[in-house]
């Protein structure tokens, strides 16, 4: 198994571009999560999944969209890119229902808006 | 916010044990305790989780105290490779990583 995992590692982007971060997961799971770590900090939830078709905000969602067509992939897009999104963007995945939440996390995608 | 409240940062001496205190006097019944860590900004690492009873796994040991208020991490003979952010974590068991509430951690620095 690989894992979870996201593409693209590091980006540069421009105020005002759109781009969409990948994540994949191959373990089957039903859980997945985008959330966002800015330096000295700890991560901060973005937006999550409970099953394909199915997504929610979490406690940062503004100028992120979600969505999930499928189990494996969970794709997170920034609309119009600001540098206070700058940052490093971790997914995670875990197995849900009444299982343990041990959750995988991605490598990271290294963000920079300038 | 963070329920738990962990150290800013620690040293240990490489082959020591390494003991990682948390508080979380206001961990509800149905709330585990767990330990991830991040090496280096890499993804976090899950390793280990308990509810009441000590817990141990190849990675670490998980000591709980008899009120629950709180937890100490033992990683028993550290090495370089330990050096990390260790984030204590309480959540109820179920349900998906967005219930994992993260805050800064506890730098731990292993030194040769």
């Amino acid at each position: 198994n690989a894992g979870v995992t996201q593409t693209p590692k590091f980006q540069v982007l421009k105020t005002g571009q759109s781009m969409t971060l990948q994540c994949a997961q191959d373990m089957n799971h039903e859980y997945m999560s985008w959330y966002r770590q800015d330096p000295g900090m700890g991560l901060r939830l973005i937006h999550y999944s409970v099953g394909a078709g199915i997504t929610d905000q979490g406690e940062v969602p503004n100028g992120y969209n979600v969505s999930r067509s499928t189990t494996e992939d969970f794709p997170l897009r920034l609309l119009s890119a600001a540098p206070s999104q700058t940052s490093v963007y971790f997914c995670a995945s875990t197995g849900g229902g009444q299982g343990d939440t041990e959750a995988f996390f991605g490598q990271g995608t290294r963000l920079t808006v300038v | 916010d963070a329920k738990t409240t962990q150290p800013p940062s620690m040293d240990c001496a490489e082959g020591r044990a390494a003991n990682l205190p948390c508080n979380h006097s206001t961990i509800s019944g149905n709330e585990y305790v767990y330990w991830y860590r991040q090496i280096h900004s890499q993804g976090p690492q899950y390793i280990i989780h308990g509810l009441k009873n000590n817990e141990t796994n190849e990675m670490a040991s998980l000591i709980i105290t008899e009120d629950r208020k709180s937890s100490t991490l033992i990683l028993p003979h550290a090495t370089l490779r330990d050096t990390a952010v260790y984030y204590c974590i309480v959540s109820p068991r179920g349900g998906g990583s967005e219930k994992l509430v993260f805050g800064k951690g506890t730098k731990l620095t292993v030194n040769p």
